[in-house]
């Protein structure tokens, strides 16, 4: 059965700050994707990451993905109080396509 | 509309009572999923739905839930007999194809069973 745990659970970080939320996986997977909630909202997508070594970046958000590791990390550069909110990742494998989500970080940036 | 659309934005219903919860994919996807999000499991799949293939239906968590998708378009999610622990966002998800496209979620149907 795939588990996906996410660490921290929980993360309060200063405006301007570095910080990364890491996404381990249990088996072998071929698609890992991020999402961002805010409070009493949807997911929205931030990232489908798909291949051993790839790296996507938005803004202030970048995301990797290690295969081997089965492990993605979700970085976060100069935090911006907008970035407060929930981040979940989720994986999937094709052939399969149920997604299977991590219990979330909860991120809230502090001026 | 431009996203995933769901309805009701809210119910409160009485337990026992059935429940229908619907949801307009984006035009044109021919994957739609549900899932359930509550505050002691997390994010949980349900179903999913894949253009004229059977449905995955490996998440629902009983036989009091079932799902139907008309059309390849509109999907009811139906909750038969609620109970407490029925209650949940009920969330609905589109997407282009199955595979390695963007999974875009609708706002979510919240349900309270009381």
């Amino acid at each position: 059965e795939l588990k996906v745990e996410q660490n921290p659970l929980f993360l309060s970080m200063q405006e301007g700050k570095n910080y990364t939320i890491y996404c381990n996986y249990s088996t072998t997977s071929d698609r890992l994707y991020w999402y961002r909630q805010d409070p009493g909202k949807s997911l929205e997508s931030l990232f489908v990451l798909l291949s051993n070594g790839a790296v996507k970046q938005e803004g202030r958000l970048m995301a990797s993905l290690d295969t081997k590791a089965r492990l993605s990390t979700l970085h976060i550069t100069a935090a911006v109080h907008d970035l407060s909110a929930t981040y979940f990742c989720a994986v999937a494998n094709f052939g399969n396509e149920k997604l299977t989500f991590g219990t979330g970080t909860r991120l809230t940036i502090i001026p | 509309g431009a996203g995933v659309s769901q309805s009701p934005s809210n119910k409160v219903t009485e337990k026992g009572k059935d429940v229908e919860l619907r949801c307009d994919p984006i035009s044109g996807h021919t994957a739609l999923y549900w899932y359930r999000q509550s505050l002691g499991q997390g994010l949980e799949f349900l179903i999913y739905f894949q253009g004229n293939s059977a449905p995955d239906k490996s998440g629902l968590p009983s036989d009091r839930f079932s799902a139907e998708r008309t059309g390849g378009s509109v999907s009811t999610l139906t909750i038969q007999r609620t109970q407490q622990e029925d209650s949940a966002v009920y969330l609905c998800a589109s997407s282009l194809e199955e595979g390695a496209y963007t999974i875009y979620f609708g706002e979510g149907s919240w349900l309270t069973v009381v």
